[in-house]
C-alpha cells in the first residue's frame, strides 16, 4: 500500500482564515486522491475527488490541486462548521489526518 | 436516499469471535464495490477489507488477513465481516463503505458499529 503523509498534524486558525492541508503519497497516485472530513462521533464525509472535484452538496469554498504525490486541499475562509478532522485516502491507503481547530 | 446501516457490535472477551451487518438502500447494491473501514479510539482512518461486486475479488489489511473474512448478500443488500482471534487492538468503531470510481474513493459511509475487545 502506498504511504501518504498529511502535515501538518494541527492547524490552528480563526473563522474566516484561509486553511492549506498538505498529502503526500509515496510514489505516484496520479490524480487518484480523496479528501474526507469527520467530525466528532460522525463518520467521515467525502469532500473531494480525483484530486479536485467536490462530491456533492459540497461548499465552493472547498477545493483541492495536485497531481502525482503532491496534493493540497484549500478551505477558502473557515466557517464554524469546518473545524474538524481530515483525512486524504488513495484505494487502502489513509493519511494520518490533519485536525484544524479553532485558534 | 442512499443508505448503509451496520449491526453487530459488541463487547467481545479477547481470542472470541463476532460478524459484523451492513445493510444497504437506496442504491443498486449488487453495482459496487464495498468495504469495512475501522477508528481505534481517537486514532485515525483504516481500511480493514473490500469486495468486489460479485463477491470474487476481495481484499484484507496484512493485520487481519487469517483472521477476518468479508462476504456479501447481493439479494439481501448486506455485507459482512467475520472476525475472528480479535484481541485488544481491534477494538475499534467499524464503518460499512460504498466503493465509487477506480481507486477505492468511499462515496457513502454508515454510522458505524463498535466493537470492544476486552475481558
Amino acid at each position: 500500500e502506498i504511504v501518504l503523509t498529511q502535515s501538518p498534524a494541527t492547524l490552528s486558525l480563526s473563522p474566516g482564515e484561509r486553511a492549506t492541508l498538505s498529502c503526500r503519497a509515496g510514489q505516484s497516485v496520479t490524480n487518484y486522491l480523496a479528501w474526507y472530513q469527520q467530525k466528532p462521533g460522525q463518520p467521515p464525509r467525502l469532500l473531494i475527488y480525483d484530486a479536485s472535484s467536490r462530491a456533492t452538496g459540497i461548499p465552493a469554498r472547498f477545493s483541492g490541486s495536485g497531481s502525482g504525490t503532491d496534493f493540497t486541499l484549500t478551505i477558502s475562509s473557515l466557517e464554524p462548521e469546518d473545524f474538524a478532522v481530515y483525512y486524504c485516502q488513495h484505494r487502502g491507503s489513509f493519511g494520518g489526518g490533519t485536525k484544524v481547530e479553532i485558534k | 436516499d442512499v443508505q448503509l446501516e451496520e449491526s453487530g457490535g459488541d463487547l467481545v472477551q479477547p481470542g472470541g469471535s463476532l460478524r459484523l451487518s451492513c445493510v444497504a438502500s437506496g442504491f443498486t447494491f449488487s453495482r459496487y464495490w464495498m468495504t469495512w473501514v475501522r477508528q481505534a479510539p481517537g486514532k485515525g482512518l483504516e481500511r480493514v477489507a473490500a469486495m468486489n461486486q460479485g463477491g470474487g475479488e476481495m481484499f484484507y489489511a496484512d493485520s487481519m488477513k487469517g483472521r477476518f473474512t468479508i462476504s456479501r448478500d447481493n439479494a439481501k443488500n448486506s455485507l459482512f465481516l467475520h472476525m475472528s482471534s480479535l484481541g485488544a487492538e481491534d477494538t475499534a468503531v467499524y464503518f460499512c463503505t460504498r466503493v465509487y470510481g477506480s481507486y477505492g474513493v468511499m462515496d457513502v459511509w454508515g454510522q458505524g458499529t463498535t466493537v470492544t475487545v476486552s475481558s
